[in-house]
């Protein structure tokens, strides 16, 4: 079926270094991938999105192209911050699905940036 | 702007009980959803209802219910809570049509002694 991969579990980093995420994800229908993030005891909220092929989508320092040849849509950021600690979710949704706005959501990658 | 209101915060059970949970939203969204929150499973569907009277199961219905009140409001019921289950319910809602942004609260975290 339908499914999205990310990196698993844990990524930790110093601060100012540049960190790539993956999400890779599966599907027959036209893919439109979003990155929501999550900090700690908040709401997730969203961080990107997109479904144009080769296109790179920028928002606060965060960037991320969708590769419908690779079904890649990797979250990336030249330097980290210690406020960029938090929950990272890719998301998939699929025009062409009978369900309206369902989201599909990989399992999440936790980012600790350490001073 | 708007804001997705969900209660209790907290929420502690018993084993077999019946538990409601209640989300609340201003946006004037049309679709609203239910997800659960594992540690380490990402976030799943219970349910989602596209419009006022509308309601569909998504893929973790078994042992819900659910009931869209009105246009704001959306509640989730766990029909028999199960014992040493923890978990964390996001209320979401976004407007109706394809690849719309989705908007969640802060969510309620259950804890069944």
């Amino acid at each position: 079926g339908d499914s999205v991969t990310q990196t698993e579990g844990l990524v930790t980093l110093t601060k100012g270094l540049p960190v790539m995420l993956n999400c890779t994800y599966q599907t027959t229908y036209s893919p439109f991938l979003f990155w929501y993030v999550q900090h700690l005891n908040e709401a997730p909220k969203l961080l990107l999105k997109s479904s144009t092929d080769n296109k790179r989508t920028e928002h606060q320092g965060f960037y991320a192209t969708l590769h419908k040849s690779s079904s890649s849509f990797h979250l990336q950021k030249s330097s980290v911050q210690l406020s960029d600690s938090a929950l990272y979710f890719c998301a998939l949704s699929e025009k062409g699905t009978q369900v309206v706005g369902q989201l599909t959501f990989g399992r999440g990658t936790r980012l600790q940036v350490y001073a | 702007g708007g804001i997705i209101t969900q209660t209790p915060k907290f929420l502690i059970g018993q084993e077999g009980q019946k538990l409601t949970l209640k989300c609340q939203q201003n946006f004037n969204h049309d679709t609203m959803y239910w997800y659960r929150q594992d540690s380490g499973k990402g976030l799943r569907l219970i349910y989602y209802s596209i419009t006022e009277n509308d309601l569909q199961k998504g893929d973790l219905s078994e042992g819900y219910d659910a009931s869209r009140e009105k246009k704001s409001s959306f509640s989730l019921t766990v029909t028999s809570a199960q014992k040493n289950e923890m978990a964390v319910f996001l209320c979401a809602s976004s407007i109706r049509g394809d690849y719309a942004e989705q908007f969640f609260g802060p969510g309620t975290r259950l804890t069944v002694l």
